[in-house]
């Protein structure tokens, strides 16, 4: 079955860097792009942006640019995200998530999701 | 940005209620709105995408309805374990998620 395995909790200090796994079982990891999503504690979803896992090019929403970057180890499954420069405000469970394709429909849909990964960023 | 505009923010129902929200685009985004399910502490779930589609093994007291700038999402028949809050989003552009409606027990 499809799976998505995040990496497991990190407390940081303002102005440190973080790096979150998410590992994909169960499908062909180039086939399907990967997005990530932000959630800042009781808060709602927000969305970073995304990776063409074939290609490896990034796209970024405007307010993840800059800090943010997404990267891939393709032979591993594995898509990542780093945060450089943490602030308070970076504080959050961050999702990864499958961008299926439903040829039927012709549309394209996010199926699949990681449990989350949270980071804590205090001083 | 496409802002969508959820309602209501919360309820508060009883199990066997016929539950609906909905969701407002602010421009016009065909039927590119998917509906997700987050219970307390875990990722978000799948239920409706393209707006009326039923994603698989979803229950069908699940139903999602709209298009163009407005969205319908409905529990027909709700049951203790839907309590969770419901996002829309839209997929028309860069994707957006509304602020969510919170479903608790009267």
């Amino acid at each position: 079955q499809i799976q998505l395995v995040q990496s497991g909790p990190e407390l940081k200090k303002p102005g440190e860097s973080v790096k979150i796994s998410c590992k994909a079982s169960g499908y062909t990891f180039t086939d399907y792009a990967m997005h990530w999503v932000k959630q800042a504690p009781g808060k709602g979803l927000k969305w970073m942006g995304w990776i063409n896992t074939y290609t490896g090019k990034p796209t970024y929403a405007d307010d993840f640019k800059g800090r943010f970057v997404f990267s891939l180890e393709a032979s591993a499954s594995t898509a990542n995200l780093q945060i450089s420069n943490l602030k308070n405000e970076d504080t959050a469970t961050y999702f990864c998530a499958r961008y299926y394709y439903d040829g039927y429909w012709d549309y394209y849909v996010m199926d699949a999701w990681g449990q989350g990964a949270s980071v804590t960023v205090s001083s | 940005d496409i802002v969508m505009t959820q309602s209501p923010t919360s309820m508060s129902i009883s199990v066997g209620d016929r539950v609906t929200m909905n969701c407002k685009a602010s421009q016009n985004v065909g039927s590119n709105v998917d509906w997700y399910q987050q219970k307390t502490g875990q990722s978000p779930k799948l239920l409706i995408y393209k707006a009326s589609n039923r994603y698989t093994g979803v229950p069908d007291r699940f139903t999602g309805s709209g298009s163009g700038t407005d969205f319908t999402f409905t529990i027909s028949n709700m049951q203790a374990e839907d309590l969770a809050v419901y996002y829309c989003m839209q997929s028309n552009s860069y994707p957006t998620f509304g602020a969510g409606t919170k479903l608790e027990l009267k």
